[in-house]
């Protein structure tokens, strides 16, 4: 079985600062690739981050870096210089590569910045 | 920036009745896929579909769900008999490709069962 575990259910921080959201995950399989998606209120899931499993640097995307520790199975994510509108729902999704693409989601983490 | 486009945005039904959920994928997408989210839960994996069939779905998806695309453009999900539990925000995905190929979310379908 494939699970995603966001033991974070709500987290604040301060306008400018950093955070760290983490996230752990389970499977037997060895190909795979990680994401994490951001749902502020309007709903949309905004891809913010992928990481393919097979590579060992960590995928960095402006103020957006995470820390993937393949043997850990721990893909948390980073925000640097957070800004107000970062204020949202994080989920942290894989997905196994075969046929069917289906992404396993996270519970989610509520993210405040506070300005 | 092309979008994942559903509607309606809010959907009331009564239970017991069928229900289609609407969705245009971004155009040059192949794969596209259902989710949904119970309030206060996590998105759960409902269906995926290729080359006009269902490649994998979820044990969610049972006999009374299916989805279709009845042309080049939308991608449905019908409901039939629908239950209290059904209640939900319904998410509709497309990618280009698959492996890391993203997953582009529409805004949703509130799908609320009185």
């Amino acid at each position: 079985a494939q699970t995603v575990t966001q033991s974070q259910p709500e987290m604040s921080v301060q306008e400018a600062e950093t955070v760290t959201l983490s996230c752990t995950y389970d499977t037997s399989e060895n190909n795979y690739y990680l994401f994490w998606y951001k749902q502020p209120p309007s709903r949309q899931m905004i891809l913010v981050i992928r990481q393919e499993a097979y590579k060992q640097q960590n995928a960095t995307e402006n103020r957006f870096s995470v820390n993937f520790q393949k043997a850990a199975k721990s893909f948390s994510l980073k925000i640097s210089d957070s800004q107000l509108g970062d204020t949202a729902m994080y989920f942290c999704a894989f997905m196994i590569r075969r046929p069917g693409n289906q992404f396993y989601f996270g519970t989610g983490t509520s993210l405040t910045v506070i300005p | 920036e092309p979008e994942v486009t559903q509607t309606p945005s809010h959907q009331v039904t009564q239970m017991g009745q069928e229900v289609i959920l609407h969705c245009v994928p971004i155009s040059n997408h192949l794969y596209f896929y259902w989710y949904r989210q119970i309030l206060g839960q996590k998105v759960e994996f409902l269906v995926s579909f290729y080359n006009n069939e269902i490649s994998e779905k979820s044990e969610i998806f049972d006999d009374q769900f299916s989805v279709e695309r009845p042309d080049g453009s939308n991608f449905t999900l019908k409901i039939r008999s629908t239950k209290l539990e059904d209640s939900a925000m319904y998410f509709c995905a497309s990618s280009v490709g698959e492996g890391n190929q993203p997953q582009h979310f529409g805004d949703g379908t509130r799908l609320s069962i009185l």
